[in-house]
């Protein structure tokens, strides 16, 4: 079945230490790949996405993605946590079957330790 | 000047009522969504309009029923609430086709 699989629901990591969220999807044609996140009691905020072409992608806050198709995953990472990035982080796919529409993963809360 | 703006960003109401959620956007969009979040943070999309235009409806109750007014709006209007449709409910947009979509602050729905 078509799915986006997010394996951690809960990440701590120490503030100042590096970061990666993993992110696997089931689609067969290459889809459009976002990551979007999301602080207590507010709405979505997008990092970055993939399109096309550099399968490194620069986002906001110091995030990055690499999007490697031989394992359909798109992981997120940043090399050093601030406490400001405790959130809720969601993968999303867009199938681009011609009708846009978002398929969110399960999300993955992360919480900062000092 | 919030480019996608929901009301109310709160809502209690009992169980049978029928109630409205409203969606404005600014940023000249053709494409405008309802997603729906449930208890569990697990987002699923519930409709789409283009250009006032139904184009997606994901399997939702017909107790739903957006209305697009023109561009800039969709509403969502849900009939004879129940339990189970206690959620935030979430607008979006996006733009020219395969960009990324804007979402607003969300929409809670209590139903008790």
């Amino acid at each position: 079945a078509q799915s986006v699989t997010q394996p951690d629901i809960h990440i701590t990591v120490s503030e100042g230490a590096s970061l990666e969220l993993r992110c696997n999807y089931s689609y067969g044609a290459t889809p459009y790949l976002f990551w979007y996140v999301q602080s207590p009691g507010q709405g979505l905020q997008l990092l970055l996405k993939y399109f096309s072409g550099d399968t490194l992608v620069q986002g906001i806050k110091g995030f990055e993605a690499e999007f490697k198709r031989s394992q359909s995953s798109f992981n997120l990472r940043k090399p050093s946590v601030h406490w400001s990035d405790a959130a809720e982080y969601f993968c999303a796919v867009d199938p681009n079957t011609g009708f846009q529409k978002l398929v969110f993963g399960t999300g993955t809360r992360l919480l900062v330790s000092p | 000047d919030t480019a996608v703006s929901q009301t109310p960003k709160y809502l209690v109401t009992q169980m049978g009522n029928d109630k409205s959620i409203k969606c404005e956007q600014n940023l000249g969009h053709d494409t405008m969504y309802w997603y729906k979040q449930d208890s569990k943070k697990f987002l699923k999309i519930m409709f789409s309009y283009n250009n006032k235009e139904l184009i997606i409806n994901e399997t939702v109750p017909n107790r739903f029923s957006p209305k697009s007014p023109d561009k800039a709006h969709l509403n969502l209007h849900i009939n004879s609430l129940e339990l189970g449709d206690s959620a935030v409910y979430f607008c979006a947009t996006s733009g020219r086709p395969n960009t990324e979509a804007f979402f607003g602050q969300g929409t809670r729905l209590t139903v008790v």
